[in-house]
Formats: structure tokens, sequence, C-alpha cells
């Protein structure tokens, strides 16, 4: 079974703080892909990052950045100097090679204040 | 513009119809997916397809149809069936059934009382 948890429920945080979404996998699979998808208020996710279990290599996109540690099962997302744009629910989810199926976190709702 | 359309946003019905939920995509993608949405709570899947003229249950697919006729178009049913079907509903597709990212319409938001 694959099961992605995501224990931080809501944070708050002033615009300019960096701020880091934890997320947490469990899987037996060998071959599996983690992704972060976000949630504006408008409803639509927007896919932020797909991350294959081979490559652990640690990944920058502007003021995004992810921590991908095998060793612990886990793919954690770092905002850094937030902005009010970034508040929304952020979703961690996992697919593996035997089950393709996505498999999403509960989300963490982010609120970014002026 | 490439992408994912679904209709209406909102949608009120009455306990006991039938309401179909529409979603097309003009990403050429093979793959398409149905998942339901209850406030705090991830997204569970209702139902998806792999390929056109097929389909499969996802997690939750008791009280729900869907067909796939076309490659483009992957209508869903919420049939009186369902006990609780008051949710926000999101379709979604990918290039390929598998690891692909998935990408999203904006939803529709179905209330029935």
């Amino acid at each position: 079974a694959q099961k992605v948890t995501q224990a931080q429920t809501e944070i708050s945080v002033v615009e300019k703080e960096d701020v880091t979404l934890d997320c947490v996998y469990e899987t037996r699979d060998t071959t599996y892909y983690l992704f972060w998808y976000k949630q504006p208020p408008s409803g639509e996710l927007v896919f932020l990052i797909r991350r294959n279990s081979f490559d652990e290599q640690n990944e920058i996109s502007g003021r995004y950045s992810w921590n991908f540690q095998k060793s612990t099962s886990s793919f954690n997302f770092t905002i850094t100097a937030s902005q009010v744009v970034d508040s929304a629910v952020y979703f961690c989810a996992l697919s593996t090679g035997a089950n393709s199926k996505l498999t999403f976190g509960k989300g963490i709702t982010l609120s970014v204040r002026p | 513009d490439g992408g994912i359309t679904q209709s209406p946003k909102y949608l009120f019905r009455k306990e006991g119809q039938n309401v179909t939920l529409s979603c097309e995509q003009n990403l050429n993608h093979d793959a398409m997916y149905w998942y339901r949405q209850d406030p705090g709570q991830g997204l569970r899947l209702i139902y998806y397809s792999q390929i056109v003229n097929d389909f499969q249950k996802g997690d939750i697919a008791e009280g729900y149809s869907v067909s796939r006729e076309k490659k483009e178009s992957f209508p869903l049913t919420v049939t009186s069936a369902q006990k609780n079907p008051t949710a926000f509903y999101l379709c979604a597709s990918s290039a390929m059934w598998g690891m692909d990212e998935q990408y999203f319409g904006p939803g529709t938001r179905l209330t029935v009382t």
C-alpha cells in the first residue's frame, strides 16, 4: 500500500518569510514518482514538480525548492521570501510502478499575510 | 490555448436526480481521470481511463458512471445511488497512463439538496 502524509494542516506566515511544507511518503516499490501541486482559491490544481525515485538531486525553481531524501522518505517543499500570491493549499502526491494511480496527501493550507 | 475545461463551475440538483459533469481536453492526452475533493481532504480517485473506449473504477466508484467515446471527452454521471454527492469534482488528464504528471481542470462544485 502507498501513503502520503502531510502532517501540517495549516501554516500562516508573514510575507517575505521562508516556509517549508513537509511531505512523508510510504511505499515498498523502488520505482516511484513524487509530485507537488498547488490549489489556489480558484480550485484548479496546478502542477509544480515531478521527481522520480532514482533522482535525489534537489531542485530549485525561482523561489521554490524541493528537498528529496530517500533515507527519511521525505519530499519537502520550501518557498523562499513568501508572497501573498503563494496562499493556497499544497498537495504532495505519490505514484508507484506497481500502482500508477496518484495517491494524494490531505494538503497543507498556506496563508501568507501582508 | 491547450487545456482542460469543465462545465459548469457550479451545479445544483435535487436529491434523486442524476447529473452529468462535463470534461473536455485538447491536450491530445490518452489518459483521463475524475477525482472528488471534500473539505479538508485530499483528492480521491473515482474513475480513470487509460485510453479511449476504456475506463476503470478508482477507489470510490460506487454511485458514479463514466464513458470515454472520444479521446478528448470524459463525462462523469453522478447517479442517485451516490449517497453523499455534494463535493468538488476535478477532472484531469495526462499524456499517458502511468507516472506522468496530471493536469487539472478548474473543477465543478456540485450541491445536492
